[in-house]
């Protein structure tokens, strides 16, 4: 079936530091990618989304590029802040069906001053 | 209020005990849905609503129970639970329930503890 994979965490930067967190995806068919974030004692929010091969989603100054040939949708961001810190998800959904976001274990991202 | 808002915010439970948590979503959404997030596993979906009719059943045991009475409002009935349910309970919300570019809306999540 349908199955998300990303990187351990937690993941520990410095603000301004570079961040990279790895996600690969397992799929039937072109799904689309998403990546949310869940800020502390909140509910998921979606980040960006990219919905065909080659799609770059981008907002607050995080990027991800949908690679079709390496099944991936990396999450990256040049210059982090200590308001960053979070827990990211990957997830995707197939576009057949209702509805169904297949997640990610999550990565807890910590930025520190 | 606008948004999903989910109560109660932390509940804790016995074995034997019935609860319910709610969901509101203040969208004008036609679908909705439960997530189950515990800790260090991806998150789960339980159920999907589409206009109050369950579309998604993802093998859930009977312990747990959803109702839809409109498509504004989902519950999830609790009753005989685990230990191992305890977990954050997510509910979310989304303007249809098909086609797979839907952007998830999330409340705050129930924080449910089984004693």
């Amino acid at each position: 079936g349908d199955s998300v994979t990303q990187m351990e965490g937690p993941v520990t930067l410095s603000e301004e530091a570079f961040l990279t967190i790895n996600c690969t995806y397992t799929a039937t068919g072109y799904p689309s990618l998403f990546w949310y974030v869940q800020y502390p004692g909140e509910g998921l929010q979606l980040l960006l989304k990219a919905t065909k091969a080659d799609d770059k989603g981008s907002n607050k100054g995080f990027e991800a590029t949908y690679r079709k040939e390496t099944t991936s949708f990396h999450l990256e961001k040049g210059s982090v802040q200590v308001s960053d810190s979070a827990v990211y998800f990957c997830a995707l959904s197939a576009i057949q069906g209702a509805q169904k976001l297949v997640f990610g274990q999550g990565t807890r991202l910590t930025i520190n001053p | 209020e606008t948004g999903v808002t989910q109560t109660p915010r932390h509940l804790v439970m016995g074995m034997t005990n019935k609860k319910s948590l709610k969901c509101e979503q203040h969208l004008g959404h036609n679908a909705m849905y439960w997530y189950k997030q515990s800790a260090k596993k991806p998150l789960e979906l339980m159920f999907v609503y589409s206009l109050e009719e369950r579309v998604e059943n993802n093998s859930v045991p009977s312990r747990f129970s959803p109702e839809c009475p409109n498509s504004s409002h989902l519950f999830l009935h609790l009753h005989t639970l685990q230990p191992e349910d305890s977990a954050l309970y997510l509910c979310a919300s989304s303007q249809e329930a098909w086609g797979g570019n839907e952007k998830l809306f999330f409340g705050s999540g129930t924080q449910l503890s089984v004693l």
